[in-house]
Protein backbone atom coordinates (compact mmCIF):
# COMPACT_ATOMS: atom_id res chain seq x y z
CA UNK A 1 0.00 0.00 0.00
CA UNK A 2 1.12 3.53 -0.66
CA UNK A 3 1.82 5.84 2.18
CA UNK A 4 4.40 7.58 4.46
CA UNK A 5 6.80 6.09 6.98
CA UNK A 6 8.23 7.80 9.43
CA UNK A 7 11.04 6.72 12.20
CA UNK A 8 11.98 5.95 14.89
CA UNK A 9 8.32 6.48 16.47
CA UNK A 10 10.00 7.15 19.58
CA UNK A 11 13.57 8.44 20.17
CA UNK A 12 15.57 9.82 23.18
CA UNK A 13 18.41 12.04 22.75
CA UNK A 14 21.00 13.57 25.38
CA UNK A 15 21.40 17.13 25.56
CA UNK A 16 24.11 18.04 22.70
CA UNK A 17 23.37 15.09 20.13
CA UNK A 18 22.35 15.42 16.69
CA UNK A 19 19.60 13.14 15.85
CA UNK A 20 18.23 12.41 12.11
CA UNK A 21 14.51 11.65 11.55
CA UNK A 22 13.56 9.27 8.73
CA UNK A 23 10.74 9.95 6.35
CA UNK A 24 9.94 7.95 3.26
CA UNK A 25 6.94 7.74 0.72
CA UNK A 26 5.87 5.84 -2.15
CA UNK A 27 2.78 7.59 -3.30
CA UNK A 28 5.09 9.29 -6.26
CA UNK A 29 4.59 12.85 -4.47
CA UNK A 30 7.17 15.67 -5.80
CA UNK A 31 6.43 17.72 -2.41
CA UNK A 32 7.02 16.89 1.07
CA UNK A 33 7.14 18.92 4.63
CA UNK A 34 8.31 18.95 8.19
CA UNK A 35 5.79 20.05 10.79
CA UNK A 36 6.76 20.26 14.37
CA UNK A 37 3.26 19.55 17.11
CA UNK A 38 3.58 20.90 20.68
CA UNK A 39 1.04 21.08 22.88
CA UNK A 40 -2.05 23.67 21.98
CA UNK A 41 0.17 25.54 19.19
CA UNK A 42 -1.08 22.97 16.44
CA UNK A 43 1.24 22.73 13.40
CA UNK A 44 4.49 24.55 12.71
CA UNK A 45 5.93 23.99 9.14
CA UNK A 46 10.12 23.53 9.64
CA UNK A 47 10.63 22.83 6.09
CA UNK A 48 9.83 21.97 2.80
CA UNK A 49 10.88 20.80 -0.62
CA UNK A 50 9.20 20.99 -3.98
CA UNK A 51 11.67 18.91 -6.01
CA UNK A 52 14.68 16.83 -5.69
CA UNK A 53 17.45 18.61 -4.10
CA UNK A 54 15.69 21.81 -3.41
CA UNK A 55 14.06 22.78 -0.23
CA UNK A 56 12.37 25.80 1.83
CA UNK A 57 12.95 27.10 5.32
CA UNK A 58 9.42 26.78 6.94
CA UNK A 59 8.23 29.25 10.22
CA UNK A 60 10.80 27.61 12.53
CA UNK A 61 13.54 26.27 10.68
CA UNK A 62 16.66 27.44 13.04
CA UNK A 63 17.85 24.30 14.81
CA UNK A 64 16.85 21.74 11.97
CA UNK A 65 18.28 20.71 8.82
CA UNK A 66 17.24 18.66 6.09
CA UNK A 67 18.28 17.22 2.29
CA UNK A 68 15.94 15.77 -0.57
CA UNK A 69 18.79 13.48 -2.51
CA UNK A 70 15.97 11.29 -3.26
CA UNK A 71 11.98 11.83 -4.38
CA UNK A 72 10.83 9.49 -1.78
CA UNK A 73 13.05 10.41 1.04
CA UNK A 74 13.05 14.00 3.19
CA UNK A 75 15.22 13.50 6.33
CA UNK A 76 15.07 16.03 9.28
CA UNK A 77 18.38 16.67 10.94
CA UNK A 78 17.61 18.05 14.69
CA UNK A 79 20.89 19.68 15.67
CA UNK A 80 22.54 20.55 18.53
CA UNK A 81 21.71 24.38 18.07
CA UNK A 82 17.89 23.58 18.43
CA UNK A 83 17.52 24.57 21.69
CA UNK A 84 14.04 23.32 22.81
CA UNK A 85 13.53 19.91 20.45
CA UNK A 86 10.95 18.23 22.57
CA UNK A 87 8.29 17.33 20.30
CA UNK A 88 6.21 15.50 18.56
CA UNK A 89 7.53 16.11 14.67
CA UNK A 90 5.32 15.11 11.25
CA UNK A 91 6.13 14.11 8.05
CA UNK A 92 3.65 15.00 5.08
CA UNK A 93 3.47 15.15 1.05
CA UNK A 94 1.80 15.87 -1.57
CA UNK A 95 1.25 16.18 -5.12
CA UNK A 96 3.13 19.39 -6.91
CA UNK A 97 0.98 22.39 -8.02
CA UNK A 98 -2.47 22.89 -7.18
CA UNK A 99 -5.18 20.62 -7.04
CA UNK A 100 -6.93 19.71 -3.96
CA UNK A 101 -3.57 19.98 -2.33
CA UNK A 102 -4.49 17.45 -0.05
CA UNK A 103 -1.48 16.61 2.25
CA UNK A 104 -0.60 12.67 3.19
CA UNK A 105 1.00 12.48 6.39
CA UNK A 106 2.78 9.83 8.79
CA UNK A 107 2.47 8.32 11.56
CA UNK A 108 4.49 10.96 13.33
CA UNK A 109 8.11 10.93 15.46
CA UNK A 110 7.97 11.68 19.23
CA UNK A 111 11.41 13.04 20.17
CA UNK A 112 12.53 13.49 23.95
CA UNK A 113 15.62 15.13 25.32
CA UNK A 114 16.71 13.95 28.27
CA UNK B 1 0.59 36.95 7.96
CA UNK B 2 -1.92 34.05 7.18
CA UNK B 3 -3.35 32.65 10.59
CA UNK B 4 -6.03 30.25 11.22
CA UNK B 5 -7.34 30.54 14.72
CA UNK B 6 -9.64 27.45 16.60
CA UNK B 7 -11.35 27.10 20.04
CA UNK B 8 -9.15 24.92 21.70
CA UNK B 9 -11.56 22.61 23.40
CA UNK B 10 -15.38 21.34 22.91
CA UNK B 11 -17.12 18.94 24.72
CA UNK B 12 -20.24 16.99 23.74
CA UNK B 13 -22.51 13.75 24.49
CA UNK B 14 -22.60 11.39 22.93
CA UNK B 15 -25.44 11.65 19.94
CA UNK B 16 -25.43 14.89 19.90
CA UNK B 17 -24.11 17.53 17.17
CA UNK B 18 -20.45 18.60 17.82
CA UNK B 19 -19.71 22.07 15.67
CA UNK B 20 -16.15 23.09 15.48
CA UNK B 21 -15.67 26.46 14.48
CA UNK B 22 -12.56 28.10 12.39
CA UNK B 23 -11.62 31.75 11.24
CA UNK B 24 -8.73 32.25 8.57
CA UNK B 25 -7.32 35.25 7.56
CA UNK B 26 -6.28 34.67 3.88
CA UNK B 27 -9.20 35.10 1.75
CA UNK B 28 -7.31 33.76 -1.62
CA UNK B 29 -7.56 30.73 -0.61
CA UNK B 30 -9.48 28.37 -2.72
CA UNK B 31 -8.90 25.14 -0.36
CA UNK B 32 -9.94 24.75 3.34
CA UNK B 33 -9.52 21.74 4.65
CA UNK B 34 -10.62 19.98 8.15
CA UNK B 35 -8.04 16.95 9.39
CA UNK B 36 -8.38 14.81 12.65
CA UNK B 37 -5.61 13.34 14.61
CA UNK B 38 -5.97 10.72 17.27
CA UNK B 39 -3.72 10.13 19.94
CA UNK B 40 -0.22 9.40 19.06
CA UNK B 41 -1.15 9.27 15.59
CA UNK B 42 -0.62 11.64 12.24
CA UNK B 43 -3.58 13.71 10.55
CA UNK B 44 -5.88 12.32 8.15
CA UNK B 45 -7.83 14.11 5.79
CA UNK B 46 -11.45 14.38 6.83
CA UNK B 47 -12.81 16.50 3.98
CA UNK B 48 -12.24 19.71 2.12
CA UNK B 49 -14.22 22.74 0.55
CA UNK B 50 -13.52 24.70 -2.49
CA UNK B 51 -14.05 28.27 -2.15
CA UNK B 52 -17.03 28.91 -4.49
CA UNK B 53 -18.96 26.53 -2.13
CA UNK B 54 -21.01 27.45 0.65
CA UNK B 55 -21.53 24.14 2.30
CA UNK B 56 -20.35 20.29 1.55
CA UNK B 57 -21.76 17.44 3.45
CA UNK B 58 -20.33 13.89 3.54
CA UNK B 59 -22.02 11.34 5.34
CA UNK B 60 -22.10 12.45 8.88
CA UNK B 61 -19.88 15.90 8.19
CA UNK B 62 -21.36 18.69 6.98
CA UNK B 63 -18.87 21.78 6.36
CA UNK B 64 -19.82 25.49 6.63
CA UNK B 65 -17.90 28.30 4.34
CA UNK B 66 -18.81 32.01 5.24
CA UNK B 67 -16.02 33.26 2.90
CA UNK B 68 -17.50 36.85 3.71
CA UNK B 69 -16.57 36.66 7.31
CA UNK B 70 -13.51 33.61 6.43
CA UNK B 71 -15.53 31.54 8.78
CA UNK B 72 -15.58 27.76 8.28
CA UNK B 73 -17.33 24.72 10.35
CA UNK B 74 -17.21 21.13 10.64
CA UNK B 75 -20.61 19.97 12.19
CA UNK B 76 -20.21 16.44 13.28
CA UNK B 77 -23.96 14.43 13.46
CA UNK B 78 -24.72 12.25 15.83
CA UNK B 79 -21.37 12.24 17.58
CA UNK B 80 -20.03 9.35 18.75
CA UNK B 81 -16.91 8.10 21.57
CA UNK B 82 -14.55 7.03 18.35
CA UNK B 83 -15.20 11.28 16.77
CA UNK B 84 -13.22 12.13 19.98
CA UNK B 85 -10.09 13.53 18.27
CA UNK B 86 -7.90 17.03 17.44
CA UNK B 87 -9.60 18.39 14.71
CA UNK B 88 -7.67 21.00 12.39
CA UNK B 89 -8.38 23.01 10.18
CA UNK B 90 -6.58 24.33 7.88
CA UNK B 91 -5.99 27.26 4.53
CA UNK B 92 -4.13 26.79 1.62
CA UNK B 93 -1.35 29.17 0.56
CA UNK B 94 -2.24 30.64 -2.84
CA UNK B 95 1.53 31.24 -3.98
CA UNK B 96 3.95 28.55 -5.81
CA UNK B 97 4.44 26.77 -2.35
CA UNK B 98 0.52 25.67 -1.83
CA UNK B 99 1.39 25.42 1.60
CA UNK B 100 -1.21 24.06 4.43
CA UNK B 101 -1.30 26.71 7.23
CA UNK B 102 -3.08 25.00 10.33
CA UNK B 103 -5.19 26.14 13.13
CA UNK B 104 -3.92 24.74 16.68
CA UNK B 105 -6.48 22.26 16.59
CA UNK B 106 -9.68 21.32 18.90
CA UNK B 107 -9.62 18.73 21.28
CA UNK B 108 -13.08 17.11 20.86
CA UNK B 109 -14.44 15.30 23.92
CA UNK B 110 -17.17 13.08 23.38
CA UNK B 111 -18.86 11.51 26.86
CA UNK B 112 -21.07 8.60 27.10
Amino acid sequence: DGGITQSPKYLFRKEGQNVTLSCEQNLNHDAMYWYRQDPGQGLRLIYYSQIVNDFQKGDIAEGYSVSREKKESFPLTVTSAQKNPTAFYLCASKKQGAGTGELFFGEGSRLTVL
Amino acid sequence: GEDVEQSLFLSVREGDSSVINCTYTDSSSTYLYWYKQEPGAGLQLLTYIFSNMDMKQDQRLTVLLNKKDKHLSLRIADTQTGDSAIYFCAEREEDSSYKLIFGSGTRLLVRP
